[in-house]
């Protein structure tokens, strides 16, 4: 089936210690997205890529590194210059355009959920 | 700068009845505006997307406003079950940024 995987569901960091959290999608989707998740608030957009190779800084992006070296993945660290990284981390995807309705409907993994012991 | 709020306390209703959310948006003017539900522990899902010429969307017991005077849209759930009961989130397109916005959300508790 198409999707989003996100993995792991649940990580634990020591403090100081760089964590990836990995990606993927079988979606044929141009455009990839990171959001951070705090309790009871909004989804904040951390990085984003439009096409592979090339990625963006959204809101939040200090303290976290992405790639995307190929179209169906997108990985995000969370490095030891976060200082405050316990949050549930969700990545999602949209298929690409151009003009002005440029992002469509987001297609959500299931998360994961950082905490920093 | 750009503001999107959505009641945070949680709206409880009875079962058969209607629920209305509402998104409030500041500084800035959405070409489009999507809602999503999320479920705890997972991540939103799609529900429908309303365009800025669009005064009304609906989709089976879903109905979705979008006023730009007033900056606001409303989200409404006909015949609540309690299997709606679920936080709901607003996202207006962000034009400049060319980027989904997200609101905080709404819980929704639907009591049988």
């Amino acid at each position: 089936d198409g999707g989003i995987t996100q993995s792991p569901k649940y990580l634990f960091r020591k403090e100081g210690q760089n964590v990836t959290l990995s990606c993927e999608q079988n979606l044929n989707h141009d455009a990839m997205y990171w959001y951070r998740q705090d309790p009871g608030q909004g989804l904040r957009l951390i990085y984003y890529s439009q096409i592979v190779n090339d990625f963006q800084k959204g809101d939040i992006a200090e303290g976290y590194s992405v790639s995307r070296e190929k179209k169906e993945s997108f990985p995000l660290t969370v490095t030891s210059a976060q200082k405050n990284p316990t949050a549930f981390y969700l990545c999602a995807s949209s298929s690409a355009g151009r003009g002005r309705f440029f992002v469509g409907e987001l297609f959500f993994g299931e998360g994961s959920r950082l905490t920093v012991l | 700068s750009q503001k999107i709020e959505q009641n945070s306390e949680a709206l409880n209703i009875q079962e058969g009845k209607t629920a209305t959310l509402t998104c409030n948006y500041t500084n800035y003017s959405p070409a489009y505006l999507q809602w999503y539900r999320q479920d705890p522990g997972r991540g939103p899902v799609f529900l429908l997307l309303i365009r800025e010429n669009e005064k009304e969307k609906r989709k089976e017991r879903l109905k979705v406003t979008f006023d730009t005077t007033l900056k606001q849209s409303l989200f409404h759930i006909t015949a609540s079950q309690p299997a709606d009961s679920a936080t709901y989130l607003c996202a207006p397109y962000n034009n400049a940024g060319n980027m989904l916005t997200f609101g905080g959300g709404t819980r929704l508790m639907v009591k049988p």
